[in-house]
């Protein structure tokens, strides 16, 4: 079993709609990231969250920590959105473990 | 400016061939590391190096090895490369070890064995 979990997998929307990807782990973490892989390869950092909630633009994303579950949500969705998703977190050993990603796809 | 530099882009080999990946950094970190995507797109880190000491090794293969001439630039050797190494290898780099620093990553070097 993965130690990151990230739901869905998959995921088509319509432009304009509220987009929730979900991310939960099983260790105890220093971060969690949020991790933008874009269709041509190219990997961006997009939050680094030990708690609470950060914003940044259409970006929201959330940790409960006592719960070990992250959100990240996109409103008003774009096409330009369209990307995989990875969530990853920093265990307190400072050991990296990466969720198998979500599959974004923004429909205009 | 490019922050983290990767080259080449492309690497194309055959089986049992010795090749490098060349990784820079211009944002006065220091802490690098060396990540593998496989096929199916799961990132594992493979190493990292903080000061020119290596801190992390997840069970990667001896025939990988990293190398770090400075603090800006992190190079990893592949020996004796086998069909299994093909995948897309990201560098990339944070200021410090601390897991709270966000780490800024290169643009992969997709490597094809044959």
């Amino acid at each position: 079993k993965n130690e990151v979990e990230q739901s869905p997998q998959n995921l088509t929307a319509q432009e304009g709609e509220f987009i929730t990807i979900n991310c939960s782990y099983s260790v105890g973490i220093s971060a969690l990231h949020w991790l933008q892989q874009h269709p041509g390869g190219g990997i961006v950092s997009l939050f680094m969250l030990s708690s609470g909630k950060k914003k940044h633009g259409r970006l929201i994303a959330t940790i409960n920590i006592q719960e070990k579950h992250s959100s990240l949500h996109i409103t008003a969705s774009h096409p330009r959105d369209s990307a995989v998703y990875i969530c990853a977190v920093t265990d307190t050993g400072n050991q990296f473990y990466f969720g198998t990603g979500t599959s974004l796809t923004v429909i205009p | 400016d490019t922050a983290v530099s990767q080259t080449p882009k492309y690497l194309v080999t055959q089986m049992g061939n010795d090749k490098s990946i060349k990784c820079e950094q211009n944002l006065g970190h220091d802490t690098m590391y060396w990540y593998k995507q496989d096929s199916k797109k799961f990132l594992k880190i493979m190493f990292s190096y903080n000061n020119k000491e290596l801190i992390i090794n997840e069970t990667v293969p001896n025939r990988f090895s990293p190398k770090s001439p400075d603090k800006a630039h992190l190079n990893l050797h592949i020996n004796s490369l086998e069909l299994g190494d093909s995948a897309v290898y990201f560098c990339a780099s944070r200021q410090g070890p601390q897991a709270y620093n966000e780490q800024f990553f290169g643009p992969g070097t997709r490597l094809t064995v044959l």
